[in-house]
This record gives C-alpha cells, sequence and structure tokens, in this order.
C-alpha cells in the first residue's frame, strides 16, 4: 500500500542550530499532512499541519514546507534545544473520504549540548 | 496531557488470552481511532469511528480484533485468542471534524504477549 516515509532515520544537532527533517509521500490525492513529535513511552505529540492548498506553514519556533510538485515535506525546527530531542513522524490523510493518517517510519532527532 | 486517556497503560498476557483496552476521547470530539505502533515503527491505523459508526477497519484488523463505540463517546478495543505478534502500542487518538484534521493522542496501552 501507499505510505510515506522520512529520508534519514537519525538526525543529530547542534544545540542552538536549525533542524530539517525530510519527508516523502506518494499519495498525490491526499490532501492533508501533519508533523507529530514522540517521546519514549508517550502518545505521539501534535507540532504542526499544512493542507495541500498550502506552500508553507508557520508556528512557533517550527516551518513545514510542503512541495505538491515533488512530493515532499519538510519541518524546519529553529533553535534547536535539548527539550527537542524526539522522534518525529510525518503523517498524511489519503482522501477526504477517510479520517485516517498514514504515517512514515520517523527520524529521531538527537540534540548535542 | 492531550486529555485523551488509556486503560490499562500496560498489559502483560498469555497467548490465548483475551485482552481488553479502553480509550476515553476528549468528550467533544466526534471521530475516535486506534492504532498499533511496534518498536521503531510509525503508528498504523487500526479502525475509526464517527461518532458510534464504525467507518472504516484497516486489513491489519483481523477476525480477532474487535472495537466498539456503543455511545459515542468511550471505545473498547477487544484482542481474543491473543498471539504474540500481537504485542505493540496500540494508540487512540481523538479529533473533531469530517475530514483530515489534527488526531489528538493518548499515551497507549502496551500489549505484551508471552
Amino acid at each position: 500500500g501507499e505510505s510515506v516515509g522520512l529520508h534519514l532515520p537519525t538526525l543529530s544537532v547542534q544545540e542552538g542550530d536549525n533542524s530539517i527533517i525530510n519527508c516523502a509521500y506518494s499519495n498525490s490525492a491526499s490532501d492533508y499532512f501533519i508533523w507529530y513529535k514522540q517521546e519514549s513511552g508517550k502518545g505521539p505529540q501534535f507540532i504542526i499541519d499544512i493542507r495541500s492548498n498550502m506552500d508553507k506553514r508557520q508556528g512557533q519556533r517550527v516551518t513545514v514546507l510542503l512541495n505538491k510538485t515533488v512530493k515532499h515535506l519538510s519541518l524546519q525546527i529553529a533553535a534547536t534545544q535539548p527539550g527537542d530531542s524526539a522522534v518525529y513522524f510525518c503523517a498524511e490523510n489519503p482522501s477526504s473520504n477517510t479520517g485516517k493518517l498514514i504515517f512514515g517510519q520517523g527520524t529521531t532527532l538527537q540534540v548535542k549540548p | 496531557d492531550t486529555g485523551v486517556s488509556q486503560n490499562p497503560r500496560h498489559k502483560i498476557t498469555k497467548r490465548g488470552q483475551n485482552v481488553t483496552f479502553r480509550c476515553d476521547p476528549i468528550s467533544e470530539h466526534n471521530r475516535l481511532y486506534w492504532y498499533r505502533q511496534t518498536l521503531g515503527q510509525g503508528p498504523e491505523f487500526l479502525t475509526y469511528f464517527q461518532n458510534e459508526a464504525q467507518l472504516e477497519k484497516s486489513r491489519l484488523l483481523s477476525d480477532r480484533f474487535s472495537a466498539e463505540r456503543p455511545k459515542g463517546s468511550f471505545s473498547t478495543l477487544e484482542i481474543q485468542r491473543t498471539e504474540q505478534g500481537d504485542s505493540a502500542m496500540y494508540l487512540c487518538a481523538s479529533s473533531w471534524g469530517t475530514s483530515g484534521e489534527e488526531q489528538f493522542f493518548g499515551p497507549g496501552t502496551r500489549l505484551t504477549v508471552l
């Protein structure tokens, strides 16, 4: 079946640097995308979302970019902090006829002090 | 804390036993989802409800799995005749909407089948 994938299983950055986590999706009909952060032993926590009629959305220290031409999604975290260390998942809603999310495998972000 | 609660948080059972998990969503949310997550993987969709109606089930949801949301509020997920391959984290999420929208996840129930 179709899936959302992430390019790198692990990303290591220095505290204070910017982080970019990438995601490729395969379903061109997907109209909603979302990034989650998951810490060990906890459920996924919402970070930011974007609909297919947008190409950029900003939150507090985070920005999501959507490139529908190449079916690519990225999450940018500014001034990365130790508390940002976690596994990050992108997910897509494959059509307006379903509420389910399809998740990628995740990128582990390690922040070095 | 997202407001979604799940019980129990951990369950250890022997192969062949039945288990039941409960999810209490955010009260005003009309949609409730079940996902399964194994170590190192992203959550995999199992099923979801809109109010009390079960709208979609994944092929992952074998005949041994059944989910209910009888009054459109809390939900239960039952696994009959558990197998070792059922060991995973079972996540519940809820949302308000009719298409793609933010889903709020609970802490999960970790199932270990011996």
